[in-house]
């Protein structure tokens, strides 16, 4: 079965730089969500989207920006890069309102490393 | 705001034996949903078992089963006949239900599981 895809895989940028992350979510899946998990942290959400309209926001920094295109796929950008940036950033997808399992998959996550 | 506890940073089961672990959350809601998620040195997020609030019946999937007890707010995972490949992180993630969409999920810290061979 398809899994959501995240490009890149890994990462390394220098601080004050833009790194920009893609997800293309499980085909027929309407939600794309971004999370942000820190060494030996949980995940944390960020902001999500909905049939190409951001739904929820979460502890998302002002420097970062997020859109879902007209092919369901989603950019995380990040602008002025901090080395507290520095995680595994996951891409998650569910469709909720056509199989009512409001299960999210996830990603295998794009590793930033800010230096 | 909804929180989940994990209570238990480590724990430790021989191979083939039976582990359990421990979930509270704690919530105003009465619709939403429960998850566990199996992270191994991958890092990979693996949804290992769900369960709805209102389902009063505990969720089973092969060799995972969990403890859903609402009114105590808690949610247990319990592992049966482990294997080596069950060692990993096991985060409990709450979803709350609105709209029928648009649920980010919250997470505990996590339970590192190791496998005795």
């Amino acid at each position: 079965a398809a899994g959501v895809i995240q490009s890149p895989r890994h990462l390394i940028k220098e601080k004050r730089e833009t790194a920009t992350l893609k997800c293309y979510p499980i085909p027929r899946h309407d939600t794309v969500y971004w999370y942000q998990q820190g060494p030996g942290q949980d995940p944390q959400f960020l902001i999500s989207f909905y049939e190409k309209m951001q739904s929820d926001k979460g502890s998302i920094p002002d420097r970062f920006s997020a859109q879902q295109f007209s092919d369901y796929h989603s950019e995380l950008n990040m602008s002025s890069l901090e080395l507290g940036d520095s995680a595994l950033y996951f891409c998650a997808s569910s469709a909720d309102r056509t199989t009512f399992s409001y299960e999210q998959y996830f990603g295998p996550g794009t590793r930033l490393t800010v230096t | 705001a909804q929180t989940v506890t994990q209570s238990q940073p480590e724990m430790s089961v021989q191979e083939a034996e039976t582990v359990t672990l421990s979930c509270t959350y704690d919530t105003s809601e009465s619709d939403y949903y429960l998850f566990w998620y199996k992270q191994p040195p991958s890092r990979q997020m693996i949804l290992v078992i769900r369960q709805e609030a209102y389902k009063q019946q505990n969720a089973t999937e092969n060799r995972f089963s969990v403890n859903f007890q609402k009114a105590a707010k808690s949610f247990s995972l319990k592992i049966s006949d482990s294997q080596l490949g069950d060692a990993a992180m096991y985060f409990c993630a709450y979803r709350i239900l609105y709209g029928g969409s648009q649920g980010n999920l919250i997470f505990g810290k996590g339970t590192k599981l190791s496998v005795k061979p």
